[in-house]
């Protein structure tokens, strides 16, 4: 069965690493999104890709990067981890032109920056 | 101003009952309109599309004013595994999500 997949599930860093989240997802979506999900703000879009070499910002991309090399694969970098950073992150595909319509969401991977 | 704004709840209901609640959106030029039902802090997944016409699926009515920039959602005869944060989200594209509305089902 085709499914959306997220690593680490759990991951604790320190200020200042670099971390690198992975989202695999083998739907053949072109569009996948990242999400953080923190208390009172809901789902707040991070960055997204609309297929293989594109990459757009989202309304909370400072901090984080992401690169798109491949159908199945976008990995989310966060340059110098913040305590800000600590959070639920949410990868998610979805095949339409547009990417407006079902999202399919991966696990989340939670993250806590000391 | 958040571009999707919901009220958090908890809507605290008896099995059996019936709640609805709305949320309301800033961007006249959205385009499509969804529920999506979260457990836990678990991954949200899609409850049901939200047609001007208005939409049922099973115990669930979906409603759309876009005059009034709002999108309701009812549901009839509660069950316990209704309880779960609803999320309204709002394509402009790409999606954009509500904070969630909390429903607790009480035997």
């Amino acid at each position: 069965d085709a499914e959306i997949t997220q690593s680490p599930r759990h991951k604790i860093t320190e200020t200042g690493r670099q971390v690198t989240l992975a989202c695999h997802q083998t739907w053949n979506h072109n569009n996948m999104f990242w999400y953080r999900q923190d208390l009172g703000h809901g789902l707040r879009l991070i960055h997204y890709s609309y297929g293989v070499q594109d990459t757009n910002k989202g309304e909370v991309s400072d901090g984080y990067s992401v690169s798109r090399s491949n159908t199945e694969d976008l990995p989310l970098t966060l340059e110098s981890a913040a305590s800000s950073q600590t959070s639920v992150y949410f990868c998610a595909s979805s095949a339409e032109v547009g990417g407006g319509e079902t999202q399919y969401f991966g696990p989340g991977t939670r993250l806590l920056v000391l | 101003r958040k571009e999707v704004e919901q009220d958090p709840g908890p809507f605290n209901v008896p099995e059996g009952a019936t709640v609805a609640f709305n949320c309301t959106y800033s961007n006249s030029a959205s385009q499509s309109f969804f529920w999506y039902r979260q457990d836990c802090r678990k991954e949200p997944k899609l409850l049901m599309s939200v047609y001007s016409s208005g939409n049922e699926d099973g115990r669930f009515t979906a409603q759309l004013n876009r005059a009034s920039q709002y999108i309701s959602l009812l549901i009839r005869d509660s069950k316990l595994s209704d309880s779960a944060t609803y999320l309204c989200v709002v394509n402009r594209p790409p999606l954009s999500f509500g904070a969630g509305t909390t429903v607790t089902v009480r035997a």
